[in-house]
């Protein structure tokens, strides 16, 4: 079946610091794929997404790219603010399906 | 977009008894759909509907579970005889065909359920 793994977290970074948040897959298709951002006491928000290999997603400073070869779609920031932290999840969505499968999330904390 | 709503944000009820959550998806999006979330872990699917037809469940959706989306537009999901495991968010989604494709789902705040 469909999985996603995220690093665990908490990842505790200063402001202006760069943020990597690794995400892998297991998909018996061609996935489309996710990061959602949830802020305290807020909803799950879409952050980015790319449907096939080697295709970039971004928003709001953050990317990720599409890895067929090493299943994989990690998340990066060239420099995280303080409103960034959140908690972060990895998704996928198998071709044909359009249920979500989820990491288990990574919580980002950022510091003045 | 008004956003997907759900109501109750929170309910608190003692084991045994029945609950039930609405949702109200973005008013133009056909696809409805429903997760849980417990503490620490990710959001898993539950069901979905398009339209008026539920048309998946999770094996997570024991018999006790039954949820509905009668005209097409709002969902309603019943717990029946709750347990103390039922304690986690239930989050709704919403999604269409014209926006990103059905794979883009938008969330809702979700009902966080407490079980005594």
């Amino acid at each position: 079946g469909n999985s996603v793994t995220q690093m665990e977290g908490p990842v505790t970074l200063s402001e202006e610091a760069f943020l990597t948040i690794n995400c892998t897959y297991t998909a018996t298709g061609y996935p489309s794929l996710f990061w959602y951002v949830q802020y305290p006491g807020e909803g799950l928000q879409l952050l980015l997404k790319a449907t096939k290999a080697d295709d970039k997603g971004s928003n709001k400073g953050f990317e990720a790219t599409y890895r067929k070869e090493t299943t994989s779609f990690h998340l990066e920031k060239g420099s995280v603010q303080v409103s960034d932290s959140a908690v972060y999840f990895c998704a996928l969505s198998d071709q044909g399906y359009s249920t979500l499968t989820f990491g288990k999330g990574t919580m980002l904390l950022v510091s003045p | 977009d008004t956003g997907v709503s759900q109501d109750p944000r929170h309910k608190i009820t003692k084991r045994g008894q029945n609950v039930t959550f609405r949702c109200d998806p973005i008013s133009e999006h056909n696809r409805l759909y429903w997760y849980r979330q417990t503490l620490g872990q990710g959001p898993e699917f539950l069901t979905y509907f398009q339209n008026e037809a539920q048309l998946e469940k999770s094996r997570l959706l024991s018999d006790r579970f039954s949820a509905e989306r009668p005209k097409g537009s709002f969902s309603t999901l019943e717990i029946q005889r709750t347990e103390q495991g039922d304690s986690a968010m239930y989050l709704c989604a919403s999604s269409s065909a014209h926006r990103g494709g059905y794979n883009e789902q938008f969330f809702g705040p979700g009902t966080r359920l407490t079980v005594l």
